[in-house]
């Protein structure tokens, strides 16, 4: 079974601009989490969908945003871009409320603000 | 707030030295604590679920452990294979937010 892959894998963004960042969960998974990872904070929570429908939210500003869709396929946005957002951004996916808990991890978008 | 501490930052042992790795975690209300290895570039690899207290999980040279405040991450006779970041997450009930600790860097020397 293919795992969690994420698009693009490297993007190099300038201050200001916005960005999209993809996720296909793994065949059968219906919910999808993301993550913002840096060397100072670690792993952080940004939010996760499960049928189409924002789930739970961390605490990021308004800038970070995503949505679902109906195959299960995610999308996370960052607009207005600041040089702190450079991080690694994973996405998890897992079976869903009422399952199996366990969230596997993508390979990671690595995005780099200048 | 859910919160996970994980000790140490780093550890560097001789390949076949066995050691442990400490999660200490509050939550109200496990739903589960996970266990994950990172190598450098990649996503967290899924390893471990622990759900209550008392619960053991073995894979290969690791074995871990749950409290109800603390999980280890015993590795016997490591390799130099088994260098990378351990890293610990606790959820709870209701949501599907892992809560991570920072990590531990473990380096394995030949």
């Amino acid at each position: 079974k293919a795992g969690v892959t994420q698009t693009p894998r490297y993007l190099i963004k300038t201050r200001g601009q916005q960005v999209t960042l993809s996720c296909s969960p793994i065949s059968g998974h219906r919910s999808v989490s993301w993550y913002q990872q840096t060397p100072g904070q670690g792993l952080q929570f940004l939010f996760e969908y499960f049928s189409e429908t924002q789930r739970n939210k961390g605490n990021f500003p308004g800038r970070f945003s995503g949505r679902q869709f109906s195959n299960s396929r995610s999308e996370m946005n960052v607009s207005t871009l600041e040089l702190g957002d450079s991080a690694l951004y994973l996405c998890a996916s897992s079976l869903g409320p009422g399952s199996s808990y366990e969230q596997y991890f993508g390979p990671g978008t690595r995005l780099t603000v200048t | 707030e859910d919160q996970v501490t994980q000790s140490p930052e780093a550890l560097r042992l001789q390949e076949g030295e066995s050691s442990s790795l400490n999660c200490s975690y509050t939550v109200s209300g496990l739903r589960g604590l996970f266990w994950y290895r990172q190598d450098p570039g990649k996503g967290p690899e899924f390893l471990f679920t622990l759900y209550s207290a008392g619960e053991e999980k073995e894979k290969e040279r690791l074995k871990a452990t749950l409290t109800k405040k603390e999980s280890f991450l015993h590795i016997t006779a490591p390799k130099p294979e088994d260098s990378a970041t351990y890293l610990c997450a606790v959820q709870g009930f209701g949501n599907e937010k892992l809560t991570f600790g920072t990590g531990t860097r473990l380096t394995i020397i030949p």
